[in-house]
């Protein structure tokens, strides 16, 4: 079945690296997200992934793609106050319609 | 070019009311899907519509949840007979084609049942 699980919870220093780790069981997903979720507000999406490819960057943001172990991270360079929001990992199967969200990870970044 | 818009941001029943959410796609999007986020967990898949037609409704309750996407007019989203367990928020997204990716979504409605 579609399963997507992370951990938690995640807490860092402001200015360290976060990474945000991911796995899912589908292994015909195809696109692969990352949505930020402040409290309140909607899903921001991130960045997001093809299944073909195993790594995407984007200024601080780095997303890496391990097919074979079905895992996903997020690695947030220096980390701001800012940053702190629920992450959500989500995958997408082709010609899908279902977007398959994990539970969140809770990102607390201290001063 | 607006995004997704959803009304009300926030709604408060009471309990046996009836619930009704709306969702505007993007300018050019004819999908629209609905998700329901409760408390403490991601987002869950409740129904897909295009225009007039229902795609795929597997992941709405089976009594008092209802959805249409008019050929005029956003997407509807109705609850009847609110109980407490539907306190959420009530995400809605669109895309251009089916299955098109990513989804679009709005800022959410989150529904209050006293």
């Amino acid at each position: 079945g579609e399963d997507v699980e992370q951990s938690l919870f995640l807490s860092v220093r402001e200015g360290d690296s976060s990474v945000i780790n991911c796995t899912y069981t589908d292994s015909s997903s195809t696109y692969l997200y990352w949505y930020k979720q402040e409290p309140g507000a909607g899903l921001q999406l991130l960045t997001y992934i093809f299944s073909n490819m195993d790594m995407k960057q984007d200024q601080r943001l780095t997303v890496l793609l391990n097919k074979k172990d079905k895992h996903l991270s997020l690695r947030i360079a220096d980390t701001q106050t800012g940053d702190s929001a629920i992450y959500f990992c989500a995958e997408t199967t082709t010609g899908g319609f279902k977007t398959i969200f994990g539970a969140g990870t809770r990102l607390f970044v201290k001063a | 070019n607006a995004g997704v818009m959803q009304n009300p941001r926030h709604l408060v029943r009471r309990r046996g009311q009836e619930a009704r959410l709306r969702c505007s796609p993007m300018k050019g999007h004819s999908h629209v899907y609905w998700y329901r986020q409760l408390p403490e967990e991601g987002l869950k898949f409740m129904v897909y519509l295009q225009k007039e037609n229902i795609i795929d409704e597997s992941g709405m309750p089976k009594e008092r949840f209802s959805a249409e996407f008019p050929k005029e007019g956003p997407s509807i989203l109705r609850i009847q007979q609110v109980v407490r367990g539907d306190s959420a928020a009530y995400f809605c997204a669109s895309s251009p084609g089916q299955g098109e990716q990513p989804q679009h979504f709005g800022d959410g409605t989150r529904l209050s049942i006293l």
